[in-house]
């Protein structure tokens, strides 16, 4: 069974400073991952997905996240803070398991960006 | 306007009562699926349905049942509320297996 480990409940970044959230996963097929944000009081939007094209993917407003099938990894960065890119963010992962898809989250990482 | 919405977006009931939670989305999306989010846990999967009429167990599935009669609905039902059930509850839809997921803006459940 696939299993996401996000390292850090809570980290607090400067503005204008690199953001880094830390993602483990565990599957014993190549999985799907994925990068989700939620604002205060609303639901989780997508903001970025590995689907075993490019290892480093793309996402909106910045956030990119790069595939390491060595370390299990699947760490979201964005180069440089905004005050608008605090929320909680939370990754994912999907692998085929008897037909079915089953999505698991990990425990999220509430990003905070001081002035 | 199309999209997930949720129905009611608060509710407070109590203990031993049944509560319906309501999803709805204009998609026609195939899988639909109902998380609850507790601090310290993240969300987890309740149930999901891979289409009308065929719907799944998660992985904290007791005390809630779900139905899919329609495509574009999934309720979500606690039979007998517990406090324990406090959490917000989010619907998310998808096209297909491992597609983006939308979700609706939740339901913030209080069980006194």
């Amino acid at each position: 069974a696939q299993s996401v480990t996000q390292l850090g409940s809570h980290v607090s970044v400067s503005e204008g400073a690199l953001v880094l959230l830390r993602c483990n996963y565990s599957s014993s097929v190549p999985p799907y991952l994925f990068w989700y944000v939620q604002y205060p009081n609303q639901g989780l939007q997508l903001l970025l997905k590995y689907t075993s094209a490019a290892t480093l993917v793309k996402g909106i407003n910045g956030f990119e996240a790069e595939f390491k099938k060595s370390e299990t990894s699947f760490h979201l960065t964005k180069p440089s803070a905004h005050m608008s890119d605090a929320a909680e963010y939370f990754c994912a992962v999907s692998a085929p398991q008897g037909g079915s898809e089953k999505l698991v989250f990990g425990k999220g990482t509430k990003l905070t960006v001081n002035p | 306007d199309a999209g997930i919405t949720q129905s009611p977006r608060y509710k407070i009931t109590e203990t031993g009562r049944q509560v319906t939670l309501m999803c709805h989305q204009t998609w026609s999306h195939s899988y639909m699926f109902w998380y609850r989010q507790d601090l310290g846990h993240g969300l987890r999967l309740i149930y999901y349905s891979a289409a009308a009429d065929i719907t799944d167990k998660g992985e904290v599935p007791d005390g809630y049942v779900v139905s899919r009669s329609k495509t574009e609905n999934f309720p979500l039902t606690l039979e007998s509320a517990t406090r324990s059930q406090t959490s917000v509850y989010f619907c998310a839809s998808s096209a297909g297996q491992f597609r983006e997921l939308f979700f609706g803006e939740g339901s913030r459940l209080t069980v006194l």
